[in-house]
């Protein structure tokens, strides 16, 4: 079945610095990735659609210039937490979809823990 | 997207069938309807997904009603593993359509 790969599984970085976190589909290509934040006890929240080779497209309240996403290849979609603050400690999750099959599933990644001291 | 509504929380006994409704009034004649769940602290897990017919694959069955405007997903024989918050999800088909998640049910399995 369909493999989404995220990493790392969890990070702790101080505040002010940049986390990196990686999306990869494993044996299907993906056009688009969907970026989503979880906070303690409440749903998936879209955060950004990755299209690849072109510009992310970000849902209201999402700070682009601060949720920096490339999408450079059919199968790697990235997410940086730039200049990170503590409120920006969530679980971040990507999720992509067949490109290739029609009405394919989104399948998910098991998920990034970050944790800004 | 058509927006769902399912109950908060539902309790089931383990090896007994677990039924968790959805309902989707206001669904589209092209929107899907999805099921996925999410054991805590891992990313969702895709369980089923329909249009009009009913479905069955291994892990569950999904009963749609003929109008559309509701639907039943079904684990015929619940473990204690598939306690989990399932999320009903309409959506249009297609890659790049996102999935827009509710607060879902959070089902537990009882021993």
């Amino acid at each position: 079945g369909a493999v989404v790969s995220q990493h790392p599984s969890w990070v702790i970085c101080k505040s002010g610095t940049s986390v990196k976190i990686e999306c990869r589909s494993l044996d299907f290509q993906a056009t688009t990735m969907f970026w989503y934040r979880q906070f303690p006890k409440q749903s998936l929240m879209l955060m950004a659609t990755s299209n690849e080779g072109s510009k992310a497209t970000y849902e209201q309240g999402v700070e682009k210039d601060k949720f920096l996403i490339n999408h450079a290849s059919l199968t790697l979609s990235t997410l940086t937490v730039t200049s990170a603050h503590p409120e920006d400690s969530s679980f971040y999750i990507c999720s992509a979809t067949n490109a290739q099959r029609n009405n394919s599933p989104l399948h998910f990644g098991n998920g990034t823990r970050l944790t800004v001291t | 997207d058509a927006k769902t509504t399912q109950p908060t929380s539902m309790d089931c006994a383990e090896g007994r069938a677990a039924n968790l409704p959805c309902n989707h009034s206001t669904i589209s004649g092209n929107e899907y309807v999805y099921w996925y769940r999410q054991i805590h602290s891992q990313g969702p897990q895709y369980i089923i997904h329909g249009l009009k017919n009913n479905e069955t694959n291994e892990m569950a069955s999904l009963i749609i009603t003929e109008d559309r405007k509701s639907s039943t997903l079904i684990l015929p024989h619940a473990t204690l593993r598939d306690t989990a918050v399932y999320y009903c999800i309409v959506r249009l088909g297609g890659s790049n359509y996102k999935l827009t998640f509710g607060k879902g049910t959070l089902l537990t399995v009882n021993p």
